[in-house]
């Protein structure tokens, strides 16, 4: 079956150390999305890539870093420049393109992170 | 002014109810219009997407886009307990990229017994 694997679900870390959320899709998608959502909030766009080696930041970019060498894969790093990283981590594709039915989300099933 | 706006809610409604969720928008050029459904912990899941004026059915949702108020809403007819959740409304935003898609901070619904 096509999807998104998020990887990993659960990830604590100490303050101060980089860590890397891994996302893999195998829907063929052109684009693929990091979206970071805090207790109670919606989801806030950190980095986007509309194809392989290009993307975007988006509203809250400071503090993280992306690649998208491969089609199939966007990791998003943590760096110890985010203030407050904290939060559950979603990584979303879809095929992209000027279609507007190909801005359909499919998400993962996120990673949550807690800085100790 | 935030680029989509939610009524964070709780939105209280009985069982059997119409639920009524709201969402403007700034982007005069957003072209692509989604509701999704986020239950506690989840991911979001896609109810809904509409891309022209008027409304749009499926089963007992119905969206309805008002580009001209730069307005889209979610209607839930014959509300269920299982309807109990994190509604997001998610725009495109060609402002930056038509790839840039932001959401609402989510109105949460409550659907009581």
């Amino acid at each position: 079956d096509g999807g998104i694997t998020q990887s990993p679900k659960y990830l604590f870390r100490k303050e101060g150390q980089n860590v890397t959320l891994s996302c893999e899709q195998n829907l063929n998608h052109d684009a693929m999305y990091w979206y970071r959502q805090d207790p109670g909030q919606g989801l806030r766009l950190i980095y986007y890539s509309q194809i392989v080696n290009d993307f975007q930041k988006g509203d809250i970019a400071e503090g993280y870093s992306v690649s998208r060498e491969k089609k199939e894969s966007f990791p998003l790093t943590v760096t110890s420049a985010q203030k407050n990283p904290t939060a559950f981590y979603l990584c979303a594709s879809n095929p992209g393109g000027g279609n507007p039915g190909a801005n359909v989300l499919t998400f993962g099933a996120g990673s949550r992170l807690t800085v100790l | 002014q935030k680029e989509v706006e939610q009524n964070s809610g709780p939105l209280s409604v009985p069982e059997g109810a119409i639920a009524s969720l709201n969402c403007t928008y700034s982007d005069r050029g957003s072209q692509s219009f989604f509701w999704y459904r986020q239950y506690s912990g989840k991911s979001p899941e896609l109810i809904m997407s509409i891309y022209s004026n008027g409304d749009k059915e499926d089963g007992r949702f119905t969206a309805q886009l008002n580009k001209a108020s730069q307005y889209v809403s979610l209607l839930i007819r014959d509300s269920q307990p299982s309807d109990s959740a994190t509604y997001l409304c998610a725009v495109n935003n060609p402002g930056s990229s038509a790839s840039k898609i932001i959401f609402g901070s989510g109105t949460r619904l409550s659907i009581r017994p």
